[in-house]
């Protein structure tokens, strides 16, 4: 019940298309759900976050998606461009508690 | 203002010895946490301290690990006896008011155990 199920597993989309990466989790106490995005030999770096009395959240490209419903989450880069190319990262946690469960990760390449 | 700072970035250590991580947290966060990361694989909590406290280690086997994060200095992250299965990328993160999941990440000291 507390595992984050990422997919896809990786990616690849042609610059100036859109993105699409999907989370779903089980937990209905989880209430913020950030998405992370990490460059080869560095941390992660929030990306942008979302908690569950809103369905959408948008800030610049990145557009998170929230389905209270069906427990999932989506992040959406529109207009992904070569220097997008990274791994995502959503994640999970309730605001009573600071552990954050992560969801596997999908590597995002972005062709020119 | 400096991020989050670890070191050292890359450790090897032989089957045996001993790791030591150290991470100083940005400048007015008390809070620190510690994941671990291994290939292809997003990030496992392992402890959670303030300053001279250790708040939660639910995440940290209970053999071999411990951290400490004292009033002056880094918060220190230490592995003893190390394996090959400790081998993985190690994440320092910090806040400032005990919001773990608006916490800033460091670059991460990337453990090898040979």
């Amino acid at each position: 019940q507390q595992q984050v199920k990422q997919s896809p597993q990786s990616l690849i989309v042609q610059k100036g298309g859109i993105s699409i990466i999907n989370c779903a989790y089980e937990n209905t106490a989880f209430d913020y759900f950030p998405w992370y995005q990490q460059f080869p030999g560095k941390g992660p770096a929030l990306l942008i976050a979302i908690r569950p009395d809103v369905s959408e959240k948008k800030e610049g490209r990145f557009t998170i998606s929230f389905n209270k419903s069906a427990k999932q989450f989506s992040l959406h880069i529109m207009d992904s461009q070569p220097g997008d190319s990274a791994t995502y990262f959503c994640a999970a946690s309730r605001s009573s508690n600071y552990q954050l469960i992560w969801g596997a990760g999908t590597k995002l390449i972005i062709k020119p | 203002n400096a991020g989050v700072m670890q070191n050292p970035r890359h450790l090897v250590r032989r089957r045996g010895q001993e790791a030591r991580l150290r991470c100083s947290p940005m400048k007015g966060h008390s809070h620190v946490y510690w994941y671990r990361q291994l290939p292809e694989e997003g990030l496992k909590f392992m402890v959670y301290l303030q300053k001279e406290n250790i708040i939660d280690e639910s995440g940290m086997p209970k053999e071999r690990f411990s951290a400490e994060f004292p009033k002056e200095g880094p918060s220190i992250l230490r592995i003893q006896q190390v394996v090959r299965g400790d081998s993985a990328a190690y994440f320092c993160a910090s806040s400032p008011l005990g919001q773990g999941t608006e916490a800033f990440f460091g670059q991460g000291t990337r453990l090898t155990v040979v």
